[in-house]
């Protein structure tokens, strides 16, 4: 199984919008809603920002948000600040043919300018 | 306040094995499943494999499976990565992660800091 693709960079000015696009096939992020995002500041703890496509853990701000349509999920960061800074993943269950399955994608990384 | 924290990694030569553990603080243990995750120098995150609250089921994936072993033990509050036959394609910071569901949903609501393991003759 192939990681799922995601754009190796993206970056955005305080206060702006950024999306993050992870793009895998039917076998995984089309075929199912059990999507998660996590942020990684190098050096630290990956962070959960987004699970099940769209929803938010408690203490994560509501500036970011989740959503898919078809073999693509989307991670949206608005209001962008400083902190922001950092690589995301996406991760998508993965298990039609092996029980029990996951796939992260490449990750990108996230420069505020 | 959820702890995790990984130790056992280290310098290893390949074709060896090493076992990583993971002891966790601050939740019901036996109510989670676990999983590790890793990622090699200047890659992305990598999903290795994962077991079941209870221990009675275990995931790996493609790349680890049959040289990968995951246990935990409640009594520990501690879950394991047995990692046999290593390979140079193996060095990576290992990751463990809590799941917020009993059999693996694969949100990852917690992680520890990593270990280290480096495969080098």
């Amino acid at each position: 199984q192939s990681a799922l693709t995601q754009p190796r960079s993206v970056s955005g000015s305080p206060g702006q919008s950024v999306t993050i696009s992870c793009t895998g096939t039917t076998d995984d992020v089309g075929g199912y809603n059990y999507i998660s995002w996590y942020q990684h500041h190098p050096g630290k703890a990956p962070k959960l920002m987004i699970y099940d496509v769209s929803d938010r853990p408690s203490g994560v701000p509501d500036r970011f948000s989740g959503s898919k349509s078809d073999n693509t999920a989307s991670l949206t960061i608005s209001g962008l600040q400083a902190d922001d800074e950092a690589d995301y993943y996406c991760c998508s269950y993965a298990g039609k043919y092996t029980f029990r399955s996951w796939l992260f994608g490449g990750g990108t990384k996230l420069t505020v300018l | 306040q959820v702890h995790l924290v990984e130790s056992g990694g280290g310098v290893v030569q390949p074709g060896r094995s090493l076992r990583l553990s993971c002891t966790a603080s601050g939740f019901t243990f036996n109510s989670h499943a676990m999983h590790w995750v890793r990622q090699c120098p200047g890659k992305g995150l990598e999903w290795v494999g994962g077991i079941s609250y209870d221990g009675s089921n275990k995931f790996y994936s493609d790349s680890v499976e049959g040289r990968f072993i995951i246990s935990r033990d409640t009594s520990k509050r501690t879950v394991y990565l047995q990692v046999t036959s290593l390979r140079p394609d193996d060095t990576a910071v290992y990751y463990c992660a809590r799941d917020v569901d009993y059999y693996g949903s694969g949100t990852l609501s917690d992680w520890g800091q990593g270990t280290l393991v480096t495969v080098s003759s």
